[in-house]
């Protein structure tokens, strides 16, 4: 089935720091992707849609500055966050849904890449 | 504003008991209403519904939807501690298929022993 993978996992560092999250479709091509943001015991909240080619689509409130993604491909996008600050510690998830079959695929997700900053 | 209502929010139950959750939405444009259970990692799906009145199964899970009510729910029979989850009830709109999904808080599932 299809498959979205997510990188890294876990990160700890130093407020200041900027930290990349790698989100790819493993078997299928993804123009559009999503990341959501998830604080505990809080649901998913969609931040942007990031599309391949073209400027990502941030939620109101999400600073696209402080978040950057770039979808240089198909099959990878990227979420930066620059200097990250101890608020932005949370639960990152991308998503994607793969083509064809009309509108009846589900969204898949990565496995999140939980971001502690100290 | 589109909005997605889970209840309950947590829910303890005993092994072998059947759990009942509900999700009521609205949304504009209505496309499909998905649920996935989520661990200590991102979600995995679970079911897809895009019409009225056909139950989705699978083992002791199933799922169904009353497009005209706005709301679905999700079963649970012969429940295992290994049910223990949050399950996320999520939905999707518009015409072009690939808009973000809208989820509503969860439902905080235990089953203890």
């Amino acid at each position: 089935g299809a498959v979205v993978s997510q990188h890294p996992s876990r990160v700890i560092c130093k407020s200041g720091t900027s930290v990349k999250i790698e989100c790819r479709s493993l078997d299928f091509q993804a123009t559009t992707m999503f990341w959501y943001r998830q604080f505990p015991k809080q649901s998913l909240m969609l931040m942007a849609t990031s599309n391949e080619g073209s400027k990502a689509t941030y939620e109101q409130g999400v600073e696209k500055d402080k978040f950057l993604i770039n979808h240089a491909s198909l099959t990878l996008s990227t979420l930066t966050v620059t200097s990250a600050h101890p608020e932005d510690s949370s639960f990152y998830i991308c998503s994607a849904r793969p083509p064809g079959q009309g509108t009846n695929q589900p969204q898949h997700f990565g496995d999140g890449t939980r971001l502690s900053i100290l | 504003e589109d909005k997605v209502v889970q209840s309950p929010l947590s829910l303890v139950v005993h092994e072998g008991d059947t759990v009942t959750l509900n999700c009521s939405y609205e949304v504009t444009n209505f496309r499909s209403l998905l649920w996935y259970k989520q661990e200590k990692k991102a979600p995995t799906f679970l079911f897809m519904l895009t019409s009225s009145g056909i139950e989705k199964k699978s083992g002791r899970l199933s799922s169904i939807l009353d497009k005209k009510e706005l709301f679905s729910i999700l079963n649970i029979t012969a429940t295992q501690t290994g049910d223990s989850a949050v399950y996320l009830c999520a939905v999707g709109f518009g015409g072009s298929g690939n808009t973000p999904l809208v989820f509503g808080k969860g439902t905080r599932l235990s089953v203890i022993a």
